[in-house]
């Protein structure tokens, strides 16, 4: 079983520039997730897709930032005019969709430093 | 609110010691989960353990055990006979039923570091 795949792996930009990462999930799962982790804290939750459907984005995310999935497959995050504070690591989940509380399977994350 | 709270920040053990880690956790949800990860310096969160809230019964897996206790709102980890790649962060995280969503809240960390 291939796990989660996110590319690329490090990103280095300058203030304004746009971004984008992409995300592959495990082929059978429905939901993909994406959170952001900043230095010493947990993951934090930006938005969560079913199939193709985005249902849900936290408020972390602002208008500068962009996720798609089209055909449910895999999913980009966009982020514009980037800033300073946009430097993270941006971590990518997938599970199924069968049962609540399904087990979340994590890719390596995208470390993205805006100098 | 911090839904998930881990107060040790970093614990140092020498190797074949054991350690535990704590984990309490705040919900109004009578059906939630909760999980355990494991984040090396590489960055991949890896999966370790998954308990759902209707389910008490402690268990071993390999080095790894866990004691959930409802009446304490707590989900404490123990790596037992640590070893050096043990050496990582470890983070409790919930998941409740009510956002059907799934989405994880997470703990600050546990930065465990296994001397050898």
């Amino acid at each position: 079983d291939t796990g989660v795949s996110q590319d690329p792996r490090h990103k280095i930009t300058k203030r304004g520039q746009n971004v984008t990462f992409r995300c592959d999930p495990i082929s059978e799962h429905n939901r993909l997730y994406w959170y952001r982790q900043t230095l010493g804290q947990g993951p934090e939750f930006l938005t969560y897709f079913q199939n193709e459907a985005q249902l849900e984005k936290s408020r972390l995310l602002s208008d500068r930032f962009s996720a798609e999935r089209p055909k449910g497959s895999f999913s980009t995050l966009e982020i514009q005019r980037t800033e300073q504070g946009d430097s993270a690591m941006y971590l990518c989940a997938s599970s199924r969709d069968v049962y609540t509380g399904e087990t979340q399977y994590f890719g390596p994350g995208t470390r993205l430093l805006v100098l | 609110a911090q839904k998930v709270t881990q107060a040790q920040t970093e614990i140092s053990v020498v190797e074949k010691e054991d350690v535990t880690l704590d984990c309490v956790y705040e919900t109004r949800d009578t059906t939630y989960y909760l999980f355990w990860y494991k984040q090396p310096p590489s960055g991949e969160l890896v999966f370790l353990i998954r308990r759902n809230s209707f389910d008490e019964q402690n268990e071993i897996s390999g080095r790894y055990s866990w004691n959930f206790q409802k009446s304490t709102s707590s989900f404490n980890f123990t790596i037992t006979a640590s070893q050096v790649v043990d050496s990582a962060v470890y983070f409790c995280a919930l998941s409740e039923n009510a956002y059907g969503n799934n989405r994880l809240a997470f703990g600050k960390g546990n930065q465990v570091v296994v001397i050898p």
